[in-house]
């Protein structure tokens, strides 16, 4: 069954603190995979999206990882600032044809 | 770029009213999609087009739900009869080709049906 889990499901850190979120998924075939970050009150924005053959990707203080072996990603998030607050949503496609969404990460950043 | 555009932001209905909810893509893309997002399901696909012809419409709920895009620059969204387990934020999305590329969402219809 094609699945995509996320943990933890809430954290909390202070301000310019570093903060790393997973995203473990059984899907098959294996397309790519995507970060999605969701303020509350809009649309999800994408940070990141990796093809097998890569295993890091940054955006500014995102970096994002992809172990294709252990079918895991991670997200660390460097210096969090309190706009970092939001949702962060893990997305792997599966072939051409499907999404299959994580549940989510809820961050807040307390100054 | 304006990004996808959503219209209504907000909707606040009675139950059996009619909803139309309203979507233009970002110009050149070529796939529009439909999803909504409940805290309990999180964010689920209704439908998605390419090229204005509906690709995968396995995600609409019921009969009460239907979808169109009469051309490439604008799509709809309808639920008629709407019922209380419709509430939920209706998000529209586009991409340069189908589901490989990324995936622009807009701003979001929340949805109420009282």
């Amino acid at each position: 069954k094609n699945q995509v889990e996320q943990s933890p499901q809430s954290l909390i850190i202070l301000e310019g603190k570093n903060c790393t979120l997973q995203c473990n998924y059984t899907v098959s075939p294996f397309s790519n995979l995507r970060w999605y970050k969701q303020d509350t009150g809009r649309g999800p924005v994408s940070l990141t999206i990796m093809t097998f053959s890569e295993n890091t990707k940054s955006n500014g203080r995102y970096t994002a990882t992809l172990d294709a072996d252990t079918k895991q990603s991670s997200l660390h998030i460097t210096a969090s600032q309190l706009s970092d607050s939001a949702s962060y949503i893990c997305v792997v496609s599966v072939g051409t044809d499907k999404l299959i969404f994580g549940t989510g990460t809820r961050l807040q950043v307390f100054p | 770029d304006a990004g996808v555009i959503q219209s209504p932001r907000h909707e606040v209905t009675e139950m059996g009213q009619e909803v139309t909810l309203r979507c233009k893509p970002i110009s050149g893309h070529n796939s529009l999609f439909w999803y909504r997002q409940t805290m309990m399901r999180g964010l689920e696909l209704l439908i998605y087009f390419n090229n204005n012809v509906p690709i995968d419409d396995s995600g609409m709920p019921e009969d009460r739900f239907s979808a169109k895009m009469p051309n490439a620059s604008f799509s709809t969204l309808k639920i008629q009869p709407s019922e209380p387990r419709d509430s939920a934020v209706y998000f529209c999305a586009s991409s340069l080709q189908g589901l490989i590329d990324t995936i622009y969402f807009g701003e979001g219809s929340w949805l109420t049906v009282v």
